[in-house]
Parts: C-alpha cells; sequence; structure tokens
C-alpha cells in the first residue's frame, strides 16, 4: 500500500486553465503539507494542514486554493494557470508532534 | 530557523563509508537537526533526527558537535542506491505546523 499518494502524477495543460492535485495518505497522520519544487530543484513549503484546518500558508498566490475534505486528504486546486507554475508539486503528511514528514511521489505540473 | 551550510557535492566509493557534513552555528537550544534525502525524481525521504545525543537507526547515523554548531550525517557503507541530494535542516519542536525549510544540500555520488 501506498503510504502518500498523489493524483495524478503528470500534468500537461494550457496557461488559464484550472486544475486540481489530489493527496491521500493511510498512516493516520494529523498533519499534511504541499510542497512546490520548481526546475531549479529549491523545496518550498506552501501550506500545511492540521485536522482539515490550515495552520501553515506561506506567500503563495491566491490562485492556489488548498482543500482538506478530512484529515486523510489535502487536495490543491489552482486557478488560471501561469508558465511559472510549472513543477513538481510534493505532498506530505506526519504526526504534528513529530517532524519526520512521508512524502508523495510528486505530480508533475507542465503549463504550455 | 537557523540557516544550514552544506557542500554542494561529495563523492564516495561504493562499500565506504560517506561523511555529510552540516554546518549550523545558529542552532538554538530547542532545535532539532533532520536530515532528508531525495533520490532523482522521487519525493524526500526522512532519514534520522538528533538533538544533542548522537543517533543511529538503520540508514544512517548522526554525530552532533558538543556546542551543536554541527553535525556528519554517516552512511556506513555507501551503494549506488545511496546516490542523491542529502538535506540537513534545523527546526524547532512544536506543537505548531513543523515547517521545514529545505536547503540547496549535498549531491553524494556514489561510484564504484
Amino acid at each position: 500500500d501506498t503510504a502518500v499518494s498523489q493524483t495524478p502524477k503528470y500534468l500537461v495543460t494550457q496557461m488559464g486553465n484550472d486544475k486540481s492535485i489530489k493527496c491521500e495518505q493511510n498512516l493516520g497522520h494529523d498533519t499534511m503539507y504541499w510542497y512546490k519544487q520548481d526546475s531549479k530543484k529549491f523545496l518550498k513549503i506552501m501550506f500545511s494542514y492540521n485536522n482539515k484546518e490550515l495552520i501553515i500558508n506561506e506567500t503563495v498566490p491566491n490562485r492556489f486554493s488548498p482543500k482538506s475534505p478530512d484529515k486523510a486528504h489535502l487536495n490543491l486546486h489552482i486557478n488560471s494557470l501561469e508558465l511559472g507554475d510549472s513543477a513538481v508539486y510534493f505532498c506530505a503528511s506526519t504526526q504534528r508532534t513529530t517532524g519526520e514528514l512521508f512524502f508523495g511521489e510528486g505530480s508533475r505540473l507542465t503549463v504550455l | 530557523d537557523a540557516k544550514t551550510t552544506q557542500p554542494t557535492s561529495m563523492d564516495c566509493a561504493e562499500g565506504r563509508a560517506a561523511n555529510l557534513p552540516c554546518n549550523h552555528s545558529t542552532i538554538s537550544g530547542n532545535e532539532y537537526v533532520y536530515w532528508y534525502r531525495q533520490i532523482h525524481s522521487q519525493g524526500p525521504q526522512y532519514i534520522i533526527h538528533g538533538l544533542k545525543n548522537n543517533e543511529t537507526n538503520e540508514m544512517a547515523s548522526l554525530i552532533i558537535t558538543e556546542d551543536r554548531k554541527s553535525s556528519t550525517l554517516i552512511l556506513p557503507h555507501a551503494t549506488l542506491r545511496d546516490t542523491a541530494v542529502y538535506y540537513c535542516i534545523v527546526r524547532v519542536f512544536t506543537g505548531g505546523g513543523n515547517k521545514l525549510t529545505f536547503g540547496t544540500g549535498t549531491q553524494l555520488k556514489v561510484e564504484l
């Protein structure tokens, strides 16, 4: 069983479109994250949710809206996609009391 | 969070120990040292963490200097599969959001 799974793995779309990436974890963790890794390989935190509550919100454009329907799921919706949004997006989960994050395999988004 | 400094890249012969250094001279008393790695195109993987004492698990050993200003991750018998970018991160352990900030890391190349 995959601990942290993301769908889709690859996503190619046109500028201006709206797209979503889904993440699910079966580890029973209470905290989930979205990280973005750009072409220069910098890995930056975007959001974190604990028990469906937003607890970390970095300086991310309003076009990015995370949603956590329950503590096992954290989805990322992106409106009006731009070229600069092209990146690999990683979902991660952990128990809030630890710093041991479990990452998914990533979702590679390409905006044309 | 304390900043970390790591060499950009290192080489290691297969079967030999890989010693990856990290400087964190501004670390605070309650900040933990975490190590993660990212194998090409995969999600980051937790390796080990520590506060003051040296730590060992099935993957690696972590040696933290007495003044806590630097640490070394040791892979005792490196294999080709250990080729990856290794990230040293210091983070306050808190019940609030764990915001692990990834730097540029060390690209470890294990060769025959």
